[in-house]
């Protein structure tokens, strides 16, 4: 089956200007998450969405960040205006929502640079 | 915050059993113990994942402690490849109310030599 995808694999911008990731789950993948990474940490759940709905954005810093996942199936996420400190690693995940043995698949995510 | 415990550094001989140990003694009767790799620059990759009793598969084999609160992931023979950051994370499982998400701490870099 195909992974992940996701793009651009990088971006560079300065602080204050904006940027978008996308992302194609694992198709019929019900459920889908947004994790950010910051060099040397392990990843941190930005926001979770189950088909269109979100489940859980308690850690997304919503002054700057949106995600959103039309039709359920490919899914955005938006930094505006960008900081230095957002300079990381953003991995988005899906997994097949009802099946004991699925485990979250990840892409090989979107490496940002904000200068 | 991650409900676990790992040492932060590992080395393993290429060719030897690579044990990497995890405690996490506040775990609760309904969360599973989930393994996940990442090797550099590449997203994380599940592993294996187990409730109560020691889990096998063609990757590697998980053994939890009776009590629950420590797990070691065993990978039989390592090779360079799987020189890598593994996390041991728990979690519910997704259904009957949980999200099941995966809170990341910080993970072993589990580093294997020739």
């Amino acid at each position: 089956e195909a992974g992940v995808a996701q793009s651009p694999r990088y971006k560079i911008i300065e602080k204050r200007q904006s940027v978008a990731f996308w992302c194609n789950p694992i198709s019929g993948h019900a459920t889908l998450y947004w994790y950010q990474q910051i060099l040397g940490q392990g990843p941190k759940l930005l926001i979770q969405f189950q088909n269109n709905g979100v489940v859980d954005d308690s850690q997304l810093p919503k002054d700057r960040f949106s995600a959103e996942r039309l039709k359920g199936v490919d899914s955005t996420l938006k930094i505006q205006p960008a900081k230095l400190e957002d300079s990381a690693v953003y991995l988005c995940a899906s997994s097949f929502l009802s099946s004991y043995n699925s485990p979250l698949h990840f892409g090989n995510g979107t490496r940002l640079t904000v200068t | 915050d991650a409900k676990t415990t790992q040492p932060t550094s590992m080395d393993c001989a290429e060719g030897r059993a690579a044990n990497l140990p995890c405690n996490h003694s506040t775990i609760s009767g309904n969360e599973y113990v989930y393994w996940y790799r990442q090797i550099h620059s590449q997203g994380p990759q599940y592993i294996i994942h187990g409730l109560k009793n020691n889990e096998t598969n063609e990757m590697a084999s998980l053994i939890i402690t009776e009590d629950r609160k420590s797990s070691t992931l065993i990978l039989p023979h390592a090779t360079l490849r799987d020189t890598a950051v593994y996390y041991c994370i728990v979690s519910e499982i997704h259904g009957s109310g949980n999200t099941g998400k995966l809170i990341f701490g910080q993970g072993t870099t589990l580093q294997v030599k020739p």
